[in-house]
Parts: C-alpha cells; sequence; structure tokens
C-alpha cells in the first residue's frame, strides 16, 4: 500500500459546485497533515493543516479521520480560481522525523 | 521578503556534464528537502537535511548528491546527469523540529528548476 494515495482525477465542476477529495495515509503514528495546493507549473503551497477535530477556512473545510487512516478538503461554492492540483501530506513518523510525504495529487478544474 | 531561492530556473545540458542546482533560504530553518515532480509520478523526495552536516537520503537519491555545510544552502549537484534526470525539481525548506515526531511547520518551496538533459 502506498504512503499517501490519492484519486488523481482531474474533477471537472462548475462555478459555484460543492466538491470533495479524499485521500489515505499508511502509517498509523503519523501526526502532522496538511492540504498544498499547486498551480501549474508552480510551486505548491500550503492551503490548510489539518486537526483531529476538523477546521475551517473560509470555503474550504479539512477533516480528518484517524480510525480510518483518510483526510478530506471540502470545498464549497468553487471559484475559477479553485483550480489547481490538491495536494495531501503526512508526516514520516519514526526514523525520518520532521519529513513530509506527498501524495500525487489531485487535480481540480472550476468551469464557468 | 522570507523566500527559497534557486539556480538555475532554467537549464538545458548534455549527458555527463556534471551540474549544481543551488538553494538558499533566508527564513534560519533547520529542514531542507529537494523534490522532483515528474507527470504521473507526483513529488518524489530526493534528499533531506535536518540541519546542518545532517543530510538523508529520500525516496529516489541516485544519481544525486547535497551536502548542507551552511544552514542557509543546500545544493543538488548531479555528477553525471542522464535523460532520465530530466525534470522539475524543487527545493523546500521549514523549521524543523528534530527531536519531535510530527514534523510541524509550514514547508516553503523555491519556484522550481526545469531541467533537461539532452
Amino acid at each position: 500500500r502506498k504512503e499517501v494515495e490519492q484519486d488523481p482525477g482531474p474533477f471537472n465542476v462548475p462555478e459555484g459546485a460543492t466538491v470533495a477529495f479524499n485521500c489515505t495515509y499508511s502509517n498509523s503514528a503519523s501526526q502532522s497533515f496538511f492540504w498544498y495546493r499547486q498551480d501549474c507549473r508552480k510551486e505548491p503551497k500550503l492551503l490548510m493543516s489539518v486537526y483531529s477535530s476538523g477546521n475551517e477556512d473560509g470555503r474550504f473545510t479539512a477533516q480528518l479521520n484517524r480510525a480510518s487512516q483518510y483526510i478530506s478538503l471540502l470545498i464549497r461554492d468553487s471559484k475559477l480560481s479553485d483550480s489547481a492540483t490538491y495536494l495531501c501530506v503526512v508526516n514520516s513518523p519514526g526514523g525520518s522525523q520532521g519529513n513530509l510525504i506527498f501524495g500525487k495529487g489531485t487535480k481540480l478544474s472550476v468551469k464557468p | 521578503e522570507a523566500q527559497v531561492t534557486q539556480n538555475p530556473r532554467y537549464l538545458i545540458t548534455v549527458t555527463g556534464k556534471k551540474l549544481t542546482v543551488t538553494c538558499s533560504q533566508n527564513m534560519n530553518h533547520e529542514y531542507m528537502s529537494w523534490y522532483r515532480q515528474d507527470p504521473g509520478l507526483g513529488l518524489r523526495q530526493i534528499y533531506y537535511s535536518m540541519n546542518v552536516e545532517v543530510t538523508d537520503k529520500g525516496d529516489v537519491p541516485e544519481g544525486y548528491k547535497v551536502s548542507r555545510k551552511e544552514k542557509r544552502n543546500f545544493p543538488l549537484i548531479l555528477e553525471s546527469p542522464s535523460p532520465n534526470q530530466t525534470s522539475l525539481y524543487f527545493c523546500a525548506s521549514k523549521p524543523g523540529h528534530p527531536r519531535l515526531a510530527g514534523g510541524f511547520g509550514e514547508l516553503f518551496f523555491g519556484e522550481g528548476s526545469r531541467l533537461t538533459v539532452l
């Protein structure tokens, strides 16, 4: 099983739609979880951290389910500017303390 | 301005010609890392460094070398580049907490270096 898995998409949605991405991770000892956003040919940038109780930042909601080892990102009222690739990121515990593992990303395309 | 700076941003070279991609950060971060990104494969870690003089292999270290003599710099060296090293390379840094499991801190990326090896 790969360490961090995401549906590659693409997700093609109309403006205003609600879209959800899921991500699963393999190491139950992981403790830090993040969603990064990457625009085409640009560097990844942190979108939001994911906390155990779930957290919200405007139209974005992140949730963590430790029992099932998955993380989700919900985007409400999609905007054209949300079009990007969303990367699920999990820390690698144990020997590589502080190291982060990236999923391959889920591509989102928001259409007018 | 807090940033991670990579150079060169674009490079076309030939097989076997040694090259170095520099990476410098001005945020006093302990942790630095190199990734390559290829279509369908996502970001793959090449090498990382938890602090000065401490480096470790990532998932795809073959054909690469790194050094961390100073906190701010983490150059990536391709001693004898080959066409399969054609890729988009990213350097990144973040505050490191080596004694804590968890990898706290936002990872800051450079703008990327697009390398083509002919």
